[in-house]
């Protein structure tokens, strides 16, 4: 089963609105992290926000927020004021064994979404 | 402060050789992972380095392996390449990759086999 399951293979929004990633995850382990990464063309993976399991407030980063809903295991990304430079795909990742260790480095990806703003 | 540094950003190998990327870990991270990704199977796991000794190995067969030196720089070696190996192979560093720690990405080796 997938472990990260990002539904939207493309978005698009107008520069200046707001827009949401979608991203549900599914473990049985009750220590994980989720990530939220973004690609540009370039290749390189451009870390946006980090959710703990056992955070009691949703993330924010600036013009990023995560909108975690533990129970339904959704962890959406919320780009407010979208600009063109946003344009890039975006990634949610998760990594189990938070407080044990047990999945040193590992993360696992979702397939991504195509974002792209329009002027 | 500098980034994580991977080289070479481009390689063209043939079928059958041996290729050896290197990945520059940001000053103080002891931690590095490499991922595979490709448009068919997205971002794979390969394993993570901590203070030279291998961790965590995702499911990739032998001839994919890796090593950390003492001042945290690793490399990744494929021997006997197939088509299927052409790939973005990321390294990540971290201080720790436990708990909260963050992951900084380099921008990858681009790798075709032909």
């Amino acid at each position: 089963a997938q472990k990260i399951t990002q539904t939207q293979p493309g978005m698009f929004v107008q520069e200046k609105e707001a827009v949401t990633l979608d991203c549900t995850y599914d473990t049985s382990d009750p220590s994980y992290g989720l990530f939220w990464y973004k690609q540009p063309s370039s290749g390189e993976m451009i870390f946006l926000i980090y959710q703990g399991s056992y955070d009691q407030q949703n993330a924010t980063e600036g013009r990023y927020s995560l909108n975690f809903q533990k129970a339904r295991k959704s962890a959406n990304l919320v780009i407010s004021a979208s600009q063109l430079g946003d344009s890039a795909m975006y990634f949610c990742a998760m990594r189990e064994g938070v407080s044990g260790g047990t999945s040193y480095g590992k993360l696992t990806f979702g397939q991504g979404t195509i974002l792209t703003v329009h002027p | 402060k500098a980034g994580v540094t991977q080289t070479p950003r481009y390689l063209i190998k043939t079928r059958g050789q041996q290729v050896t990327l290197s990945c520059s870990p940001i000053s103080g991270h002891r931690s590095v992972s490499w991922y595979q990704q490709t448009p068919g199977q997205g971002l794979q796991f390969l394993f993570e380095y901590f203070s030279e000794t291998q961790r965590n190995k995702g499911n990739f067969p032998g001839r994919f392996s890796g090593r950390q030196f003492s001042n945290s720089r690793s490399e990744m070696n494929v021997s006997t390449l197939e088509l299927g190996d052409s790939a973005l192979y990321l390294c990540a560093s971290s201080l720790a990759a436990t708990g909260r720690s963050g992951y900084t990405f380099g921008s990858g080796t681009r790798l075709t086999v032909v």
